[in-house]
């Protein structure tokens, strides 16, 4: 069964520093690829997605995401993180076209330090 | 325009009660969600349907019944509660498309099983 991976799953920075959240995925497939952030006491937001085309993908916020399909991977990256970043962040996959069994990762924290 | 709305916020129940978690969307998507989401385990689906009078089962089903007769509702039921269903249960919507359209989300029910 498809299953994703969040191998991080608290995190702690200082403001300014980069950040890079790993997410894996283990369908072999064609894939739709997914980061979500939930802030404290609030529902899950789309940050970015990827389907299709540029590998490099950027999304709100600052944040942006890569797809390497030879690791199985689309990590979530920023490179100047601020105390408001302070949240779970999700990835989520779909499989292929036509399917729409959404499978989340178990999440990462994030807290960022003033 | 609400977007996605789960009521109730919260609720307590005694093991063996049934009840309903009311959602509903009004931005005309053809696909709708549930999730649960428990500490350290990210969100897990629990049954979804790509439109009125088709459903179909996640990756835990089993203690929750579903039904779509509308395009705008899907409630979702749990028969006879029992204590390892207390979690926080999300709905989400989004179009259809091939599986890489973006899930909103509602604000979430908090249920306890006592």
């Amino acid at each position: 069964a498809q299953s994703v991976s969040q191998h991080n799953h608290h995190v702690i920075l200082s403001e300014a520093a980069s950040l890079e959240l790993g997410c894996n995925y283990s369908y072999g497939g064609t894939v739709n690829l997914f980061w979500y952030v939930q802030y404290p006491g609030q529902h899950l937001q789309l940050l970015l997605k990827y389907f299709s085309g540029d590998p490099l993908v950027k999304g709100i916020k600052g944040f942006e995401a890569e797809f390497i399909k030879s690791k199985f991977s689309f990590n979530l990256r920023k490179p100047s993180v601020q105390w408001s970043d302070t949240a779970e962040y999700f990835c989520a996959v779909t499989e292929g076209s036509g399917t729409y069994k959404y499978i989340f990762g178990t999440g990462t924290r994030l807290k960022v330090l003033a | 325009n609400a977007g996605v709305t789960q009521t109730p916020k919260f609720q307590v129940l005694k093991t063996g009660q049934s009840m309903t978690l009311q959602c509903a969307q009004d931005m005309n998507h053809e696909y709708m969600s549930w999730y649960r989401q428990d500490p350290g385990m990210g969100l897990r689906l629990i049954h979804y349907s790509v439109g009125a009078g088709i459903t179909d089962q996640g990756e835990v089903p089993n203690g929750y019944n579903v039904s779509r007769s509308t395009t705008e509702d899907f409630p979702l039921r749990l028969l006879s509660a029992a204590p390892s269903q207390t979690s926080v249960y999300f709905c989400a919507s989004s179009s259809l498309g091939q599986g890489n359209q973006p899930q909103h989300f509602g604000d979430g029910t908090r249920l306890s099983i006592l």
